[in-house]
C-alpha cells in the first residue's frame, strides 16, 4: 500500500542552525501539507502546497520557513535559523485532490529537537 | 475561525468496556476525520466522514451535521486500543480538503 515517508525520523540541531526535513508523498497525489505538533499540544497546520507553489500558510509559517518540491518526488521543509520553540514533531501529509472529500495520508513524522 | 473541541481529554477504561469519544466543531466543514496517534507519534487515519455513520471492525464513527458533533465509539475495548484519538476537520470545498484543524486529542488507556 502506498505510504508517505519522512526522513530523518529524529533530528537534533543547535539553535540557529538550518534544518531540512524531507518527505516523499504518495505518487500521483497533488496536494501536500506540513503540520507540526509541539510536545503535549495539538497538531497545527503550517503550510499547504499545490502546483509547485504555496496555496495557504498559517501565522506560524514565517520567513524562517520555506518549502519546495525540488525534483517532483521529494517535498521539503526548511527552517533557516532554528529556535528552541521549533522543537516539535513535524508531519508531512499528501492528498490526491480532485475533491473536498479526500483522505490526507500522514507520514510517520520527524522529531526535531533544538538545543 | 473553526474550533474543534474534544471530550473527554483523558479516558481510562477496563478491557471490554464500550467507549465513546466526542468531538464538536463550530463552523461548516467539508469532512471530519478521526485519527489515531500511538506513543511513537505516528498518525493513522481511522475514518473520514461527512454524514451518517461508518464502521470498521470494533470502531464506529457517527456525525450529526446539524448539531456539528461527531462521536467515535469503540466496542469491546482492548489494551491495544490505548492511544490518543484525534478529531480533525477539513475546511475547504473544491479540489482538496485544505488544511485540517485538529482537536487536542483524547488519551485513551485500556486496562487489562
Amino acid at each position: 500500500e502506498p505510504e508517505v515517508t519522512q526522513t530523518p525520523s529524529h533530528q537534533v540541531t543547535q539553535m540557529g542552525q538550518e534544518v531540512i526535513l524531507r518527505c516523499v508523498p504518495i505518487s500521483n497525489h497533488l496536494y501536500f501539507y506540513w503540520y507540526r505538533q509541539i510536545l503535549g499540544q495539538k497538531v497545527e497546520f503550517l503550510v499547504s502546497f499545490y502546483n509547485n507553489e504555496i496555496s495557504e500558510k498559517s501565522e506560524i509559517f514565517d520567513d524562517q520557513f520555506s518549502v519546495e518540491r525540488p525534483d517532483g518526488s521529494n517535498f521539503t521543509l526548511k527552517i533557516r535559523s532554528t529556535k528552541l520553540e521549533d522543537s516539535a514533531m513535524y508531519f508531512c501529509a499528501s492528498e490526491a485532490g480532485g475533491s473536498s472529500y479526500n483522505e490526507q495520508f500522514f507520514g510517520p513524522g520527524t522529531r526535531l529537537t533544538v538545543l | 475561525k473553526n474550533e474543534v473541541e474534544q471530550s473527554p481529554q483523558n479516558l481510562t477504561a477496563q478491557e471490554g468496556e464500550f467507549i465513546t469519544i466526542n468531538c464538536s466543531y463550530s463552523v461548516g466543514i467539508s469532512a471530519l476525520h478521526w485519527l489515531q496517534q500511538h506513543p511513537g507519534g505516528g498518525i493513522v487515519s481511522l475514518f473520514m466522514l461527512s454524514s451518517g455513520k461508518k464502521k470498521h471492525g470494533r470502531l464506529i464513527a457517527t456525525i450529526n451535521i446539524q448539531e456539528k458533533h461527531s462521536s467515535l465509539h469503540i466496542t469491546a475495548s482492548h489494551p491495544r486500543d490505548s492511544a490518543v484519538y484525534i478529531c480533525a476537520v477539513g475546511t475547504h470545498y473544491g479540489g482538496s480538503q485544505g488544511n485540517l484543524i485538529f482537536g487536542k486529542g483524547t488519551k485513551l488507556s485500556v486496562k487489562p
